[in-house]
């Protein structure tokens, strides 16, 4: 069974740093690309960031870019997202997602989430 | 810049037939969008419905379809259930690793 478990989230001030971090099993992990995906309060989704499955081209959404870094260790199957220069409008649910297969470009499995709250 | 939309709200009558559709501010939603579908029940993760137009993720009802109707994709709930009231969001692939949700719409089965 696939299994995406997010850790990492928290209450971090404007302008601080956080690290999210996903958790991957059930499947081969470096065959897959991966995406993190957000929910703010009362909204929609909206999608971060993504990345193949050998770690190469990185895809950032534009509210990501310049803050947020996206990676992964294929060794370990996990997954990070890497936030700088928080915002209060960063605060969100932040969904760890597992793509489809090569080429199919969606989000097949989702994990249950990790929250992020930007406050002072 | 080119923004992914959808229905606000839609309702459905219990064993009725309902159609969300999926578009752009500019252009048409084709198959080259890979338009996917996902369904979201308050508090719940999502959960992917339909990849690549219409192909059905796994465990997904057949009264749940997609296509492309025109200059839009779209979601055709046919024998709605009470269960299927929940917020539906459609994601378009935009080319170059990018995807885009639409902002959602919540169905009311009444």
């Amino acid at each position: 069974e696939v299994q995406l478990v997010e850790s990492g989230g928290g209450l971090q001030q404007p302008g601080g740093s956080l690290r999210l971090s996903c958790a991957a099993s059930g499947f081969t992990f470096s065959r897959f690309g991966m995406d993190w995906v957000r929910q703010s309060p009362g909204k929609g989704l909206e999608w971060v960031s993504g990345i193949s499955g050998s770690g190469g081209s990185p895809n950032y959404a534009d509210l990501a870019k310049g803050r947020f870094t996206i990676s992964r260790d294929n060794s370990n199957n996990m997954l990070y997202l890497q936030m700088s220069n928080l915002r209060p409008e960063d605060t969100a649910v932040y969904y760890c997602a597992k793509g489809g297969e090569r080429g199919t470009h969606f989000t097949a499995v989702w994990g249950k989430g990790t929250t992020v709250t930007v406050s002072s | 810049q080119t923004v992914v939309t959808q229905e606000p709200s839609l309702s459905v009558s219990p064993g009725g037939t309902v159609i969300l559709t999926c578009g752009l501010t500019s252009g048409s939603v084709s198959t080259y969008y890979y338009p996917s579908w996902y369904q979201q029940t308050p508090g719940q993760a999502p959960r992917t419905l339909i990849y690549t137009t219409n192909v059905r993720s796994s465990g997904v009802p057949d009264r749940f379809s997609g296509s492309i109707l025109g200059n839009r994709a779209a979601l055709i709930i046919t024998g709605a259930q009470s269960d299927d009231e929940s917020d539906y969001y459609c994601m378009l692939y935009m080319g170059g690793g990018i995807r885009v949700f639409g902002g959602g719409t919540k169905l009311t089965v009444l």
